[in-house]
């Protein structure tokens, strides 16, 4: 099976602060995404890599950038965490070139609270 | 811009229900359309993939159907469990040159009482 594994379940910042969420998937996928999930919002993409040193913004990448240095490994920085920033942070891959049909995988997500 | 809507956004049934989620899309130019499960606080697992050329998928007690000209998806759960209960999101990709860059909806939240 697919997994997608999200450094941290839970991590608790200051404002200011600067943040690395790291997400790891083991079935050589080309493409991974970084979404976020807020109450009555839903999930929102933030940025996504369509291969290694590839990235794109996604609906949401104000106060966001992101590092894919190895095709397994996607990064999301936050450079100054400001308090708008807590939330659920989902980490996803899929295997297939642009265009594909392949399914989506999750990790379990990070909840981050920035105070 | 793809917009996706499900209804309705909560649902409680008995135990042995069989019971029919809603899912709707602005633009029908799409690949493919997915169903997924979240349970609380944790990340989605993807349940059903039905590709534009498809009607329906199965997957024991669930069954997708997607119908492109009309924007609509339904999830149909056979003799539900109170295992089922959790969150089931749908979503397509965003327009047709973003690969599997996903719109979401905002979900129905299932509760099976037993």
């Amino acid at each position: 099976d697919v997994k997608v594994t999200q450094s941290s379940r839970y991590l608790v910042k200051r404002t200011g602060e600067k943040v690395f969420l790291e997400c790891v998937q083991d079935m050589d996928h080309e493409n991974m995404f970084w979404y976020r999930q807020d109450p009555g919002l839903g999930l929102r993409l933030i940025y996504f890599s369509y291969d290694v040193k590839m990235k794109e913004k996604g609906d949401i990448p104000e106060g966001y950038s992101v590092s894919r240095e190895k095709k397994e490994r996607f990064s999301l920085i936050l450079e100054s965490a400001s308090t708008n920033q807590t939330s659920m942070y989902l980490c996803a891959s899929s295997f297939a070139p642009r265009g594909g049909n392949e399914k989506l995988f999750f990790g379990s997500g990070t909840q981050l609270s920035v105070l | 811009k793809q917009e996706v809507t499900q209804i309705p956004a909560a649902l409680s049934v008995p135990e042995g229900e069989n019971l029919v989620l809603n899912c709707s899309f602005t633009d029908s130019a799409i690949y493919n359309l997915q169903w997924f499960r979240q349970d609380p606080g944790k990340g989605l697992t993807s349940l059903l993939l039905i590709q534009s050329s498809q009607r329906e998928q199965t997957s024991g007690r669930l069954n997708a159907s997607l119908d492109k000209s009309s924007g609509r998806s339904t999830l149909y759960i056979a003799a539900s469990q109170p295992g089922d209960s959790a969150t089931y999101l749908c979503a397509v990709p965003a327009n047709n040159n973003a690969g599997n860059m996903l719109t979401f909806g905002g979900g129905t939240r299932l509760m099976v009482k037993p």
